[in-house]
């Protein structure tokens, strides 16, 4: 199975710094990857899908890169709003559609 | 409103069977694939398996096969994850959720329920 590796574990950050959380696989995804955001207690929420297509309705401070093995997400002007644990998950062809382990962003 | 609503949380001794649903609504239930994810606590998201409502077929994780069956029944717009003999270690946040596309095979979780907490204990 292709394993999805996420660093940091944990960052810390501020409002209005801007982020960036790295998500590695252990073989090429091409751009199947997509990330979420959760809150504790709550579903998580699809951010972007495809590596890099925002999904409808998050703000454009996200945006998502990357294809192959290596994309990243940066949040840009970071919001109170978005202190929150942020998975990466791969879904190409070959499942089981791995999630990252998560990075919380505090 | 396409929403995906989750039965309630349950509490089952070690060796009980249990079944929970996911009931999707606001969208045609046959056309978009259903995941589970297991998330314990405090720890992160595990993808299950899936299942295409229309046809029933059924992919899960290497991890969870044999552990869990996953189910649906179109009729009522319902997809079903169970277990036939409870452990401990099945104690977690269970969340439905569909794919963003209708009839892809291989797609990201755009719409998730709001989980069902299961809880085994003696």
């Amino acid at each position: 199975d292709i394993q999805m590796t996420q660093s940091p574990s944990t960052l810390s950050a501020s409002v209005g710094d801007r982020v960036t959380i790295t998500c590695r696989a252990s073989q090429s995804i091409s751009t199947w990857l997509a990330w979420y955001q959760q809150k504790p207690g709550k579903a998580p929420k699809l951010l972007i899908y495809k590596a890099s297509s925002l999904e409808s309705g998050v703000p454009s401070r996200f945006s998502g890169s990357g294809s192959g093995t290596e994309f990243t997400l940066t949040i840009n002007s970071l919001q109170p709003d978005d202190f929150a644990t942020y998975y990466c998950q791969k879904y190409n062809s070959d499942s089981p559609y791995t999630f990252g382990q998560g990075t919380k962003l505090e | 409103e396409v929403q995906l609503v989750q039965s309630g949380a349950e509490v089952k001794k070690p060796g009980e069977s249990l079944k929970i649903s996911c009931k999707g609504s606001g969208y045609s239930f046959t056309s978009y694939r259903i995941g589970w994810v297991r998330q314990m606590p405090g720890e992160g998201l595990e993808w299950m398996g899936i299942i295409n409502p229309g046809d029933s077929d059924t992919r899960y994780s290497p991890s969870f096969q044999g552990q869990v069956t996953i189910s649906a029944d179109k009729s009522i717009s319902t997809a079903y994850l169970q277990w036939s003999s409870l452990k401990a270690s099945d104690t977690a946040m269970y969340y439905c959720a569909r794919h963003l596309n209708s009839g892809w095979i291989y797609d990201t979780f755009h719409m998730w329920g709001q989980g069902t907490m299961v809880t085994v204990s003696s």
